[in-house]
């Protein structure tokens, strides 16, 4: 199963983009990279996924290097609204369920 | 298109009960897979339903059931509850395709006393 390292908490000032890490380095083929959100105590929240190449929605990019053992989320102008904690993950597949594995997270404080 | 839902919000239980937590998936998703939050273990996998049938569990005691119905809906039991089972239990629902996106409810907060 591929595991993900994320920085425990980065600081962001308001306004700046926000890039948050994420090293996945046993990945394999055909494992997606699936970035969520979880502000306190609410339900997390799907920002993000990606395969292969770099991907953009309304909320974020995603960055995935050539090997895919890393990938980055970038927040382009973060508010105070996007203090939460966010993970980073590799989707595990077992039989034809999408199961997810939750790690630590980063806990990004956007300050004014 | 109305998100997942979960009631209720927040319950209060002892030692000893019991308690059904319920779940109603996107509109159109046949899936729904249930976690557990605590400060200490973070988000686990509790299981997973798919068309009424459980299609994969997580590494929890015989206590923790499910069951999902017809209509996708789905309902988690937990049985004879320890101080430890004060969680936030989340529910997640996505279409069943493999490549499909899980969307979270708000969760239900669990505290037993």
């Amino acid at each position: 199963d591929a595991k993900t390292t994320q920085p425990p908490s980065m600081d962001c000032a308001e306004g700046r983009a926000a890039n948050l890490p994420c090293n996945h380095s046993t990945i394999s083929g055909n494992e997606y990279v699936y970035w969520y959100r979880q502000i306190h105590s609410q339900g997390p929240q799907y920002i993000i996924h990606g395969l292969k190449n770099n991907e953009t929605n309304e909320m974020a990019s995603l960055i995935i290097t050539e090997d895919r053992k890393s990938s980055t989320l970038i927040l382009p102008h973060a508010t105070l609204r996007d203090t939460a904690v966010y993970y980073c993950i590799v989707r595990l597949w077992s039989g034809n369920t999408g199961k997810l594995i939750f790690g630590q997270g980063t806990t990004l404080q956007v300050k004014p | 298109k109305a998100g997942v839902t979960q009631t209720p919000r927040y319950l209060i239980k002892t030692r000893g009960q019991q308690v059904t937590l319920s779940c109603s998936p996107i509109s159109g998703h046949r899936s729904v897979s249930w976690y557990q939050q605590t400060p200490g273990q973070g988000l686990q996998f509790l299981f997973e339903y798919f068309s009424e049938t459980q299609r994969n569990k997580g590494n929890f005691p015989g206590r923790f059931s499910g069951r999902q119905f017809s209509n996708s809906r789905s309902e988690m039991n937990v049985s004879t509850l320890e101080l430890g089972d004060s969680a936030l239990y989340l529910c997640a629902s996505r279409g069943g395709d493999r490549t499909d996106t899980q969307y979270f409810g708000p969760g239900t907060r669990l505290t037993v006393l």
